[in-house]
């Protein structure tokens, strides 16, 4: 079965540190699209990171210089280091599997699995 | 405010039809794929309509997605108490180079 289960989160203080891991199941991380999207207390879903297959990655000009996404191919685990923390990343972080097609040798993308969530609040 | 343009409430009777739509631009919906999100309360996302108006397997065919231009909608027919929910549509911008998403829609069966 396929299946991503997040974990890391916590209560840290502004300008703290915290890893978010992702353990995946039932496919392999390095093969694939995986992001991270995040939902602020009562708003709505916002994209964090992105790693591609070959290991370039891409970020949300709110979080660029202070995350660091990166993967673990020995555990099959997806990570995002975050430094700096700030009040507004306070959210609930879903890692999310990318998926690729292709139609008339144009792709298109869309993510179609998700984990449940681990919660980070940053507050002193 | 998000990139993606989507009203933050509908509401119907059950039975009945209701659309959701998201407005966007030449450089994410225009051209590129729209996905649909279905988010019940306290749970994680999940895939409802991919590539426009894609269905995975596993979601019931009263759900249908449609795109024009730099707008794209989702129907959902017949509606039941259980499609009370946040729905979001999603594209990737290929000017940003990120994924964008609408603020989201939340549906109250009346």
């Amino acid at each position: 079965e396929v299946q991503l289960v997040e974990s890391g989160g916590d209560l840290i203080q502004p300008r703290g540190s915290l890893r978010l891991s992702c353990a995946a199941s039932g496919f392999t991380v390095t093969t694939n699209y995986m992001n991270w999207v995040r939902q602020a207390p009562g708003k709505g879903l916002e994209w964090v990171s992105l790693i591609y297959p070959g290991g370039s990655t891409a970020y949300a000009d709110s979080v660029k210089g202070r995350f660091t996404i990166s993967r673990d191919s020995s555990s099959n685990t997806l990570y995002l280091q975050m430094n700096a923390l700030k009040a507004e990343d306070t959210a609930v972080y879903y890692c999310a599997r990318q998926r690729r097609g292709a139609v008339a040798g144009k792709p298109y993308h869309y993510m179609d699995v998700w984990g449940r969530g681990t919660t980070v609040t940053v507050s002193s | 405010q998000s990139v993606l343009t989507q009203p933050p409430s509908v509401s119907e009777a059950p039975g009945q039809r209701v659309t959701i739509s998201c407005s966007g631009s030449s450089s994410n919906i225009g051209n590129t794929a729209v996905n649909w999100y279905r988010q019940l309360p306290g749970e994680a996302p999940k895939l409802l309509i991919y590539y426009d108006n894609l269905l995975p397997s596993g979601v019931s065919d009263r759900f249908s997605g449609s795109k024009s231009d730099t707008s794209a909608s989702l129907a959902i027919s017949g509606l039941q108490s259980e499609d009370e929910a946040d729905y979001y549509c999603a594209s990737w911008d290929d000017n940003l180079d990120v994924w964008v998403f609408g603020g989201g829609t939340k549906l109250t069966v009346l």
